[in-house]
């Protein structure tokens, strides 16, 4: 099983901030099998970006995914207040896997 | 719209049985593939279990399977997940979840139905 790790955990930041959340993967899972997910309390997740960059249908372009292998990292260009939540990472190329989540909170 | 929205979900023994159902709505059902997402309380998100959209290919992860079945009918649009030998660490939120094809990202969601195990 592809273990993913997300880091830091908790990001304190506050709103116009820049955010860049982490995802590594115990082995590879190819260049685009990596999705992006935000949860805010009592949602259901909502897809952010698949295919490690591809921003999903409705997505604002403040949001960007990044890196291929094990290495991946989602960046938020400047943090509006509602980007607050949790977000995890999901690996498709070997079953499917998701990071613990890193959560985002205003400073 | 393209939605989901799950159902049958409560409070169940140990060693009890739940069915939980998905209704689909807003797309054509029988071209995606569909999951079973769950949470604990204050925890992460756990992939449960994926069908392929020809209702044949299913994959489950190994923490259910063997008491755990996910099917599909078209004529209904609807997946169901039939939950056996219920574990108190099966206690969850449990998503329906749409992705285009094989092991996949999820682009549709619903909001969830909560699952109990508690004697």
């Amino acid at each position: 099983e592809i273990v993913l790790t997300q880091s830091p955990g908790t990001l304190s930041l506050s709103p116009g901030d820049r955010a860049t959340l982490s995802c590594r993967a115990s082995q590879s899972v190819g260049s685009t099998y990596l999705a992006w997910y935000q949860q805010k309390p009592g949602q259901a997740p909502r897809l952010l970006i698949y295919g490690a960059s591809s921003r999903a249908t409705g997505i604002p372009d403040r949001f960007s995914g990044s890196g291929s292998g094990t290495d991946f990292s989602l960046t938020i260009s400047r943090l509006e207040p509602e980007d607050f939540g949790v977000y995890y990472c999901q690996q498709y190329g070997s079953s499917s896997t998701f990071g613990q989540g890193t959560k985002v909170e205003i400073k | 719209q393209v939605q989901l929205v799950e159902s049958g979900g409560g409070v169940v023994q140990p060693g009890g049985s739940l069915r939980l159902s998905c209704a689909a709505s807003g797309f054509t059902f029988s071209s995606y593939g569909l999951s079973w997402v769950r949470q604990a309380p204050g925890k992460g998100l756990e992939w449960v279990a994926l069908i392929l959209s020809d209702g044949v290919n299913k994959y489950y992860a190994d923490s259910v399977k063997g008491r755990f079945t996910i099917s599909r009918d078209s004529s209904k649009n609807t997946l169901y997940l039939q939950m056996n030998s219920l574990r108190a660490e099966d206690t969850a939120v449990y998503y329906c979840a749409r992705g285009p094809g094989y092991y996949d990202y999820m682009d549709v969601w619903g909001k969830g139905t909560t699952v109990t195990v508690s004697s």
